[in-house]
């Protein structure tokens, strides 16, 4: 089985401009969650969503934004980027929400904002 | 709310010896508890988890861990340390009972160095 993909792996966007990051989970896996991995902050949770609809949703402000396709890939958006945006986003799979199921991640999107 | 804390930024251990990342926890119902690791410029991988039952939890690689309710500690460990262990390591925890069901929180992570 094909492990989770993000695309692109790596971006360059400048203060104010707006990004769109791709995620395809595991084949079979209907949820997915976003995270922002920082040195500072650490891993920190953006949104999770399953069938189409977003679960649960961290501490972001409301320039971060997401949604799930039938086909359960995901995207998330970041509109008027700021520097601090800078980071890893990486996106993790699992077959549904919760519970004792493991999330499997992907290499992540490696986004740069000068 | 629930939290996770991993008390120690970094750990350096000799190749050959045992090792110990630690992970306390808090939450308000039971905790589902996992551990990943990842190597650089890469995501995270699984290593283990724990659900329910036996406090001695077998993962990948070799990795095992140790529940314990008293303490709220789910700390990670192996008999004996590859270079190749070398990574960063976090901890997470989800809570079966709140507000946050099915969130998953990690901890700030531990920086493991295996020395030749």
């Amino acid at each position: 089985k094909a492990g989770v993909t993000q695309t692109p792996r790596y971006l360059i966007k400048t203060r104010g401009q707006q990004v769109t990051l791709s995620c395809s989970p595991i084949s079979g896996h209907r949820s997915v969650s976003w995270y922002q991995q920082t040195p500072g902050q650490g891993l920190q949770f953006l949104f999770e969503y399953f069938s189409e609809t977003q679960r649960n949703k961290g501490n972001f402000p409301g320039r971060f934004s997401g949604r799930q396709f039938s086909n359960s890939r995901s995207e998330m958006n970041v509109s008027t980027l700021e520097l601090g945006d800078s980071a890893l986003y990486l996106c993790a799979s699992s077959l549904v929400p919760g519970g004792y199921n493991e999330q499997f991640f992907g290499p992540g999107t490696r986004l740069t904002v000068l | 709310a629930q939290s996770v804390a991993q008390p120690e930024d970094q750990v350096n251990v000799a190749e050959g010896n045992p090792l110990t990342v630690k992970c306390t926890y808090s939450v308000s119902g039971n905790p589902y508890l996992f551990w990943y690791v990842q190597y650089p410029n890469r995501g995270l991988q699984f290593l283990l988890k724990y659900i329910t039952g036996d406090n001695l939890v077998k993962g990948s690689y070799g990795f095992e861990a140790e529940f314990n309710k008293s303490q709220t500690s789910f700390h990670l460990k192996k008999p004996s340390a590859l270079v190749s262990d070398s990574a960063l390591y976090f901890c997470a925890v989800r809570d079966t009972g709140g507000t946050s069901y099915g969130k998953l929180t990690f901890g700030q992570g531990t920086i493991l160095t295996v020395h030749p």
